[in-house]
């Protein structure tokens, strides 16, 4: 089972920042915030992950809460490429546990 | 190439076909995967490979048969499959098998089983 819990929905205006929400209330110390997306009929793609601290990429700002309980994607300026399922993941780094897909938030971003 | 590749990208075929999915990946990582994820469903964690070695099957019905050859080349044969198989099926690589959270995908393939 997901750890996580998404909005099933979301859109977004073009050119703005998409702030996707994800809560993960039962994290342990050891688990990391893991974000992939899924661009219709193709297979998922790393975005970015963090453990505590807030963290940067060339895709995207992960924005983690102090206590952990949940955090915020951000993606600085949605393009119409971006439309895509967001999956919130969390989990240990290194551990033998599976990597689990919930069902994740569908970001439309509209012109 | 880079990253990785399925190959076909979509397959239509009867249940008394025999079919093989292919995946290569071209980052020289040692663990791979295949994912089934039907209509509206979360993705499902079929194989898992490491170092050519299998690790886990995530009880999947045996019409359904993981090979791996080498530690680039992944193959998934299919035979006798049921409409209920239609999905797309999706490979990935990691650099070992611990690494289930940085994945790299391929674009899968469209399975029609009719």
């Amino acid at each position: 089972d997901a750890k996580t819990t998404q909005p099933t929905s979301m859109d977004c205006a073009e050119g703005r920042a998409a702030n996707l929400p994800c809560n993960h209330s039962t994290i342990s110390g050891n688990e990391y915030v893991y974000w992939y997306r899924q661009i219709h009929s193709q297979g998922p793609q790393y975005i970015i992950h963090g453990l505590k601290n807030n963290e940067t990429n060339e895709m995207a700002s992960l924005i983690i809460t102090e206590d952990r309980k949940s955090s915020t994607l951000i993606l600085p300026h949605a393009t119409l490429r971006d439309t895509a399922v967001y999956y919130c993941i969390v989990r240990a780094q290194g551990g033998s546990e599976k990597l689990v897909f919930g069902k994740g938030t569908k970001l439309t971003v509209n012109p | 190439e880079t990253g990785v590749t399925q190959t076909p990208r979509h397959l239509v075929m009867g249940m008394t076909n025999k079919k093989s999915l292919k995946c290569e990946q071209h980052l020289g990582h040692n663990a791979m995967y295949w994912y089934k994820q039907s209509a509206k469903k979360p993705l499902e964690l079929m194989f898992v490979y490491n170092f050519k070695e299998q690790t886990e099957n995530n009880s999947v019905p045996s019409r359904f048969s993981p090979e791996c050859p080498n530690s680039s080349h992944l193959f998934l044969h299919l035979h006798t499959l049921q409409p209920e198989d239609s999905a797309l099926y999706l490979c990935a690589s990691s650099q070992a098998a611990a690494d289930y959270n940085e994945q790299f995908f391929g674009p899968g393939t469209r399975l029609t089983v009719l």
